[in-house]
């Protein structure tokens, strides 16, 4: 079963509107998730990086000011993509790290789809 | 230049056939190599996950080889299926993980099995 849990899976919204998307690890305590973006056919990218209670890490060229990233818990990451323009559909992935024993694991959520009309 | 380059970018195979994908990587130092598989709109699953000091693993019929010395790794799948049509994603950690830049993503191919 999934261990990282993104919710909702699909969203529409109106331009203009913020839609927050949110990442929660279900079975483990998740000190860094992160953000991704995908468009069509293309690869992940890296939109930042979050901490659990600490200011998120943004990479270059994302706006840390439309993209509200909050880890308030262990469990739990959200992605607040504020005043949304039909450019910002995409998907959106976030994964979360599971540090064990053997190493650092690293667990995909399902995806959200985000489409701005 | 990407540190992670995967190919081919795309393959078409007939169902049952082998194939074999490929990544290289300039990431360095380095600790871990996954290999993710991807359904259209689906988030990455993880396939297989080596360290430096690891030749190959397997799982099911996903058989993973790294070389280390050459920075090269290779995803081989045996008797393709219909549900194998995916992207295959190479992603390097790199030795020094500070939290920042966990995972370096190759562009993936698209493989698609035929009927």
């Amino acid at each position: 079963g999934a261990v990282v849990s993104q919710h909702p899976s699909r969203v529409i919204c109106k331009s203009g509107t913020s839609v927050k998307i949110e990442c929660r690890s279900l079975d483990f305590q998740a000190t860094t998730m992160f953000w991704y973006r995908q468009f069509p056919k293309q690869s992940l990218m890296l939109m930042a990086t979050s901490n659990e209670g600490s200011k998120a890490t943004y990479e270059q060229g994302v706006e840390k000011d439309k993209f509200l990233i909050n880890h308030a818990s262990l469990t739990l990451s959200t992605l607040t993509v504020t005043s949304a323009h039909p450019e910002d559909s995409s998907f959106y992935i976030c994964s979360a790290r599971s540090v064990g024993y053997s190493g650092n694991t690293i667990y995909f959520g399902e995806g959200s789809w985000l489409t701005v009309v | 230049k990407n540190q992670v380059e995967q190919s081919p970018q795309s393959l078409i195979i007939l169902e049952g056939k082998n194939c074999t994908l490929q990544c290289n990587y300039t990431v360095s130092p380095f600790s871990n190599l996954r290999w993710y598989k991807q359904d259209t709109g689906r988030g990455p699953v993880s396939l297989t996950i080596m360290t430096f000091s690891e030749n190959t693993k397997s799982n099911g019929r996903y058989t993973a080889t790294l070389d280390a010395d050459t920075k090269q790794s290779s995803l081989h799948i045996t008797a393709s299926q219909l549900s194998d049509s995916a992207s295959y994603i190479c992603v390097v950690s790199p030795a020094m993980d500070t939290g920042r830049r966990a995972l370096t993503f190759g562009s993936g191919t698209r493989l698609q099995v035929q009927p």
